[in-house]
């Protein structure tokens, strides 16, 4: 039972660059999450999705994109990439009952 | 916005000692949930709590909730080097109910 899988784990980008953090979950679960850690600052809500083929902003969604294709993947994207979004990235997931969110083992991004 | 306040943001204490986590938050809910993480790890379930007044124990932690005062309480007893970690608390708007909030966390160390 693999839970939620992020890829990649690790990654360093150029100013500029793009890329796509992919999640992927196996418990069929509704909701997912993508969330950045900065130190301090806990974790900050980037966007979330209620289902297949939606999509709402969190908290800090500026210079991010995310897409919700297929009710267990969700795709998270740089288009432009800044230092100021090296960070450690989570993605969580859970079900339409108030349980608890899975958590995936995070990707830690690099600008520079 | 529902904003989530933790406190103490970092709380050194010796094994063998009680000290409590507090979580605030802003508006209405009840539904709240404690996580652990290590460091450079992900981040761990410990509690769902539902309904005002509920109390949960696993161990030497007990969580608690009482919507009316938006506060719920992480308390840990006889406190042993293992728990050291930090503790976020995280609660889900009522409006909706999709998003989680998280707070800052709690950086706990256990000293021998």
């Amino acid at each position: 039972n693999a839970g939620v899988t992020q890829t990649p784990k690790f990654r360093v980008l150029k100013t500029g660059q793009s890329m796509t953090l992919l999640c992927a979950q196996d418990m069929n679960h509704e909701y997912m999450y993508w969330y950045r850690q900065d130190p301090g600052m806990g974790l900050r809500l980037i966007h979330y999705s209620v289902g297949e083929g939606t999509t709402a902003k969190g908290e800090v969604p500026d210079g991010y994109n995310v897409s919700r294709l297929k009710k267990q993947n969700f795709l998270l994207g740089l288009e432009s990439a800044a230092p100021s979004q090296t960070s450690v990235y989570f993605c969580a997931s859970r079900s339409g009952t108030p349980l608890e969110a899975f958590f995936g083992q995070g990707t830690r991004l690099t600008v520079v | 916005e529902l904003k989530v306040e933790q406190n103490p943001l970092f709380l050194s204490m010796q094994e063998g000692k009680n000290y409590t986590i507090y979580c605030n938050y802003s508006t209405t809910s009840d539904r709240l949930y404690w996580y652990r993480q290590d460091p450079g790890k992900s981040l761990e379930s410990l509690f769902v709590l539902l309904s005002n007044g509920a109390v949960k124990q696993e161990g030497r932690l007990m969580a608690s909730l009482d919507t009316k005062a938006r506060l719920s309480t992480l308390h840990i007893t006889a406190a042993v080097h293992d728990l050291s970690a930090t503790y976020f608390c995280a609660v889900a708007s009522n409006f909706g109910n999709e998003k989680l909030t998280f707070g800052t966390g709690t950086r706990l160390t256990i000293i021998p």
